[in-house]
């Protein structure tokens, strides 16, 4: 079973609007930590935003937010005033704490094209 | 500006020949991860370290692939021999805050390899 989901393969958005990446996740540890990467065409992977299960509070990172939704286990990815260097692949992943084991969970990414 | 860093940043090989990929992890991280990144599969993680030692490499295949940490700076993953199905681009990442909840993976620039 996939244990992170994105559901958009793909989005277009008009440059300076806000743009919402989805992504839903299945665990049943309840510890958890919730991570959002970048990867634009040229190719690196670029840390972004870290979300952690017992978080009271949305993180944000400048113009990133992450909405976190523990009850429906989504955390969708906030972009605002979208620029045109967001044009990017987005990926989600989910760490879960239990054990020692320290792999990130990845999800099959959303690629986004911001339109000028 | 601690980045980990990538040796080579594109390979280019015949079938059968031997291919050492190389990582610097960013210093003072002692947990460090190889990972493959194809079209199809999406982002694998291949095996990773910590302190140096092996924790796990369930997702590298035994038989043509090995990763060592000869020493806290240097990370090599060889293919020997090298196939086409290999092709691929070969991540490293490193990451801080070993067993603490927001433990972040850092990711190097990749190597592009291209197996003929």
């Amino acid at each position: 079973a996939q244990k992170i989901t994105q559901t958009q393969p793909g989005m277009f958005v008009q440059e300076k609007e806000a743009v919402t990446l989805d992504c839903t996740y299945d665990t049943s540890d309840q510890s958890y930590g919730l991570f959002w990467y970048k990867q634009p065409s040229s190719g690196e992977m670029i840390f972004l935003i870290y979300q952690g299960s017992y978080d009271e509070q949305n993180a944000t990172e400048g113009r990133y937010s992450l909405n976190f939704q523990k009850a429906r286990k989504s955390a969708n990815l906030v972009i605002s005033a979208s620029q045109l260097g967001d044009s990017a692949m987005y990926f989600c992943a989910m760490r879960e704490f239990s054990g020692s084991n320290y792999q990130l969970i990845w999800g099959a990414g959303t690629k986004l094209i911001i339109k000028p | 500006d601690a980045r980990v860093t990538q040796t080579p940043r594109h390979k280019v090989t015949e079938m059968g020949q031997e291919v050492t990929m190389r990582c610097q992890p960013i210093l003072g991280h002692n947990t460090v991860f190889w990972y493959r990144q194809t079209m199809m599969q999406g982002l694998e993680l291949l095996a990773y370290f910590r302190n140096r030692a092996p924790l796990d490499d369930s997702g590298m295949p035994k038989d043509r692939f090995s990763a060592e940490m000869p020493d806290a700076t240097l990370a090599t993953l060889k293919i020997q021999p090298s196939e086409p199905r290999d092709s691929a681009v070969y991540f490293c990442a490193s990451s801080d805050r070993p067993g603490r909840d927001q433990e972040t993976q850092y990711f190097g620039p990749g190597t592009r390899l291209l197996v003929l």
